[in-house]
């Protein structure tokens, strides 16, 4: 089985610019989860989903940071505009409902992104 | 809250050696779960394993081991007989119990095996 896709795999941009990353869950996962790693911050949640719907956005660091999932096969993670603070690895991950019980949290390969 | 401590920044061994990395974690909740994930120099998070409150049993698999012990909050991670391939970040993670929330990370183990 495929596991969790994220395009592209890195972006090298200059600030001021738009940026979209993209996200493949694991087909049947219902919870999708964005996260940042930076060397400052380590690995951090940004924002999650279950169901389609935005569970929690409190991550997100600011208004220029949204994120969408338009159906169960895709989320998009948008900067409008970058920032160089904003260069880090952004992961996707996902997960299943189990009854009574956390499923684990399969992550993509991530997406490096440098702004300059 | 809920936080995680690896305490260990950065531990190198020669290979063979065993190695142990420490995770402390802190919640108010009764119930939770705690990973582990790796991350090799390619960059992506492998997930590990994945133990809840519940259930103190040591886990070994193959080189690796898992001693968790809730009077002390502890969930360590040993390998035995290290290898150069085990050379990685190791994370260390805290998740509530109810429903599928957000992982909370320790700031990870820097492993390098020396041949």
């Amino acid at each position: 089985d495929a596991g969790v896709i994220q395009s592209p795999r890195h972006e090298v941009t200059e600030m001021g610019q738009e940026v979209t990353l993209r996200c493949k869950p694991i087909s049947g996962h219902d919870y999708l989860f964005w996260y940042r790693q930076t060397m400052m911050r380590g690995l951090e949640l940004l924002i999650y989903f279950n169901n389609n719907v935005p569970i929690d956005d409190s991550g997100m660091p600011e208004d220029r940071f949204s994120a969408k999932m338009p159906n169960a096969s895709f989320s998009n993670l948008k900067i409008q505009p970058s920032e160089p603070r904003d260069s880090a690895v952004y992961f996707c991950a996902s997960s299943l409902t189990r009854t009574g019980s956390t499923d684990t949290q399969y992550f993509g390969p991530g997406t490096r992104l440098t702004v300059l | 809250a809920q936080k995680v401590t690896q305490a260990q920044t950065e531990i190198s061994v020669v290979e063979k050696e065993d190695v142990t990395l420490d995770c402390v974690y802190e919640t108010r909740d009764t119930t939770y779960y705690l990973f582990w994930y790796k991350q090799p120099p390619s960059g992506e998070l492998v997930f590990l394993i994945r133990r809840n409150s519940f259930d103190e049993q040591n886990e070994i698999s193959g080189r690796y081991s898992w001693n968790f012990q809730k009077s002390t909050s502890s969930f360590n991670f040993t390998i035995t007989a290290s290898q150069v391939v085990d050379s990685a970040v190791y994370f260390c993670a805290l998740s509530e119990a109810a429903g599928n929330t957000p992982l909370v990370f320790g700031k990870g183990t820097r492993l390098s095996v020396i041949a």
